[in-house]
């Protein structure tokens, strides 16, 4: 079975400081793909980040990075110069052979 | 522009009755997913379609059911199977490229059970 865990369910973060959350998974898969989604107020997922399994390099877009690995099954992300349009709830997804697993979610706050 | 629509933004359903959300995507996607989120619980998989007039259960198929006529469109229909249907529905849609693309998704909707 497939799991997804985020220990995390709340997170605080100073504006223009870095943050990192967590998240922990399982699989027997050697094909699978790992996301982190942010949902903000609006309720409309938005996609942050993507890593494909078999690459060893870390995916980065712009102040979101993500530190993947793959032996610890790990896969945390960071927010760097963390703005207040960061604040959200986050989700970390694995994505084996059409399973679709969601992690429950880490709330972020932002404070100015 | 490009993307998903959800409607109705919310939705009211009876005892005993059906409901149908709709969703629409102009993004030429083959792949389109329905997603149920609860309060303090991660997204799950109701169903998914990856080509037009095919789809499969995802985990939690009971109760729901879905139609994919045509590419833009894949509506799912809560039954009164469904005892707890009061939840925030997602739909999403993905390319043609295999399992692993990233998945756009619908502004969603709220089903409240009166």
């Amino acid at each position: 079975a497939q799991t997804v865990t985020q220990s995390q369910p709340e997170m605080s973060v100073q504006e223009a400081e870095t943050v990192t959350l967590s998240c922990t998974y399982d699989t027997s898969e050697s094909d699978y793909y790992l996301f982190w989604y942010k949902q903000p107020p609006s309720r409309q997922m938005i996609l942050v980040i993507r890593q494909e399994a078999y690459k060893q390099q870390n995916a980065t877009e712009n102040r979101f990075s993500v530190n993947f690995q793959k032996a610890a099954k790990s896969f945390s992300l960071k927010i760097s110069d963390s703005q207040l349009g960061d604040a959200a709830m986050y989700f970390c997804a694995l994505v084996g052979t059409y399973k679709y697993i969601f992690g429950t979610g880490t709330r972020l706050k932002v404070l100015a | 522009d490009g993307g998903i629509t959800q409607s109705p933004k919310y939705l009211f359903r009876k005892e005993g009755q059906n409901v149908t959300l709709s969703c629409e995507q102009n993004l030429n996607h083959d792949a389109m997913y329905w997603y149920r989120q609860d309060p303090g619980q991660g997204l799950r998989l109701i169903y998914y379609s990856q080509i037009v007039n095919d789809f499969q259960k995802g985990d939690i198929a009971e109760g729901y059911s879905v139609s994919r006529e045509k590419k833009e469109s894949f509506p799912l229909t809560v039954t009164s199977a469904q005892k707890n249907p009061t939840a925030f529905y997602l739909c999403a849609s993905s390319g043609g490229g295999g399992f692993g693309e990233t998945q756009y998704f619908g502004p969603g909707t709220r089903l409240l059970v009166l």
